[in-house]
């Protein structure tokens, strides 16, 4: 099951400007992270936002959460080239063996040069 | 390189066919996933492991899907008698022991898995 759902699910910016895309989750959270992929690769962690958090930068990033609304967005500022990539948000689910992390759909960037 | 290794890259299978993927996390990383992951689409869950205890597999795998991890350290995901609907990438994670709920998963570059 997916516990994010990500919006828009592709998006295409100039370089220079900034990316803003959207996640939204059904349950209640301990915090929710943000991933990054580039097209064959692995999974990169990009941040973090516990759930006692609003807001939070790394670089050109920035991550708000809105728990009342269960959802948060992240921003990418300045955008370049080497930030096409796709980005999707993780929440851990916890049951009684113990919790997992899953992921939502993804937001697929593109970023025209 | 001291990160998540996945062997083999790619695997072109014919259907019908087992095949078996190797992962080996990062040192000391107690807790190891499998995610499956096709075009287009978020990575989706398989199962999980903490040390060599499988605590959790996907309701939706068959059970032509089985995974070990025998002394806690590398894990293998094998698929009996393939069918074209198996291919996919298929993601190994490890995370480190202590995170919590708090954890950093560090992904594997996946096996590109073909199925004729």
């Amino acid at each position: 099951s997916q516990q994010g759902e990500e919006d828009p699910q592709a998006l295409s910016i100039q370089e220079g400007e900034n990316a803003t895309m959207n996640c939204s989750y059904k349950t209640s959270i301990n915090n929710l992270q943000w991933y990054r992929q580039n097209s064959g690769r692995g999974l990169v962690h990009l941040i973090l936002i516990r759930s006692n958090e609003r807001e939070k930068h790394s670089g050109r990033l920035r991550v708000t959460l809105d728990t009342s609304k269960k959802s948060s967005s992240l921003l990418i500022t300045a955008s370049r080239a080497a930030d096409t990539a796709s980005y999707f948000c993780a929440t851990q689910l916890i049951n009684t063996g113990g919790f997992k992390t899953i992921f939502g759909a993804g937001t697929r960037l593109f970023v025209k040069a | 390189d001291t990160g998540v290794s996945q062997d083999p890259r790619h695997k072109i299978t014919k259907r019908g066919q087992n095949v078996t993927f190797r992962c080996d996390p990062i040192s000391e990383h107690n807790r190891l996933y499998w995610y499956r992951q096709t075009l287009g689409q978020g990575p989706e869950f398989l199962t999980y492991f903490q040390n060599e205890a499988q605590l959790e597999k996907s309701r939706l795998l068959s059970d032509r899907f089985s995974a070990e991890r025998p002394k806690g350290s590398f894990s293998t995901l094998e698929i009996q008698r393939t069918e074209q609907g198996d291919s996919a990438m298929y993601l190994c994670a490890s995370s480190q022991p202590g995170g919590g709920l708090n954890e950093k998963l560090f992904f594997g570059s996946g096996t590109q898995l073909s199925v004729l």
